[in-house]
């Protein structure tokens, strides 16, 4: 199957600080990534879609400036949560989908995000 | 509207035996995909099985099957012969349309747990 990765896996920070994380198609290239936000306990939530060189579409209620998203390349999306706070501690979990005519979504191992 | 729904919070099982896990969904187009992924402890988000809707056969995959009755609008999985790490999350999950990079809609999960 392919092989999505994210880095980094944890990362705690301070309030007001801001943390990207990285998502990445090793054995394949995406045209289309996706980034989820998972509570404990919790289904996993569609934040935006990410498209190779255009903006990302973010979903309802997501703030566009406190989760910036960018694709730059068909290997490459990053979330930057900017002005970390506490409640945006959670799981981020992104996804891929082939260039031709794949039908799943596979899924990077998340990243846990706490801010102090 | 689009709706999944898994209404097992939890389920239990016994080593070795047969364990199904329901998921309905609610959708009024006619071509979308079903899925189900496995989220262990870890975090990580494993593709189990895929089901499209104009498939006849239901779809398996080693030890996993999909129990797809498309009037009832039902994409049960079943595990058979469960073992100790089958032990986890299970999210159904359902896509618009056939080709790739829909959005996931996801069921509220079910944990199911493997006795020994």
């Amino acid at each position: 199957g392919a092989v999505v990765s994210q880095h980094p896996s944890r990362v705690i920070c301070k309030s007001g600080t801001s943390v990207k994380i990285e998502c990445r198609s090793l054995d394949f290239q995406a045209t289309t990534m996706f980034w989820y936000r998972q509570f404990p306990k919790q289904s996993l939530m569609l934040m935006a879609t990410s498209n190779e060189g255009s903006k990302a579409t973010y979903e309802q209620g997501v703030e566009k400036d406190k989760f910036l998203i960018n694709h730059a390349s068909l290997t490459l999306s990053t979330l930057t949560v900017t002005s970390a706070h506490p409640e945006d501690s959670s799981f981020y979990i992104c996804s891929a989908t082939r260039l031709a005519g794949a039908e799943t979504q596979y899924f990077g191992p998340g990243t846990r995000l706490l801010v102090l | 509207a689009q709706k999944i729904t898994q209404t097992q919070p939890g389920m239990f099982v016994q080593e070795k035996e047969a364990v199904t896990l329901d998921c309905t969904y609610d959708t009024s187009d006619q071509s979308y995909g079903l899925f189900w992924y496995k989220q262990p402890s870890s975090g990580e988000m494993i593709f189990l099985i895929y089901q499209g809707s104009y498939d006849e056969q239901n779809a398996t995959e080693g030890r996993y099957s999909l129990n797809f009755q498309k009037a009832r609008k039902s994409a049960n999985l079943v595990i058979s012969a469960s073992q100790l790490g089958d032990s986890a999350m299970y999210f159904c999950a359902m896509r618009r349309g056939y080709n790739q990079g829909g959005k996931l809609i996801f069921g509220q999960g079910t944990e199911l747990s493997v006795k020994p």
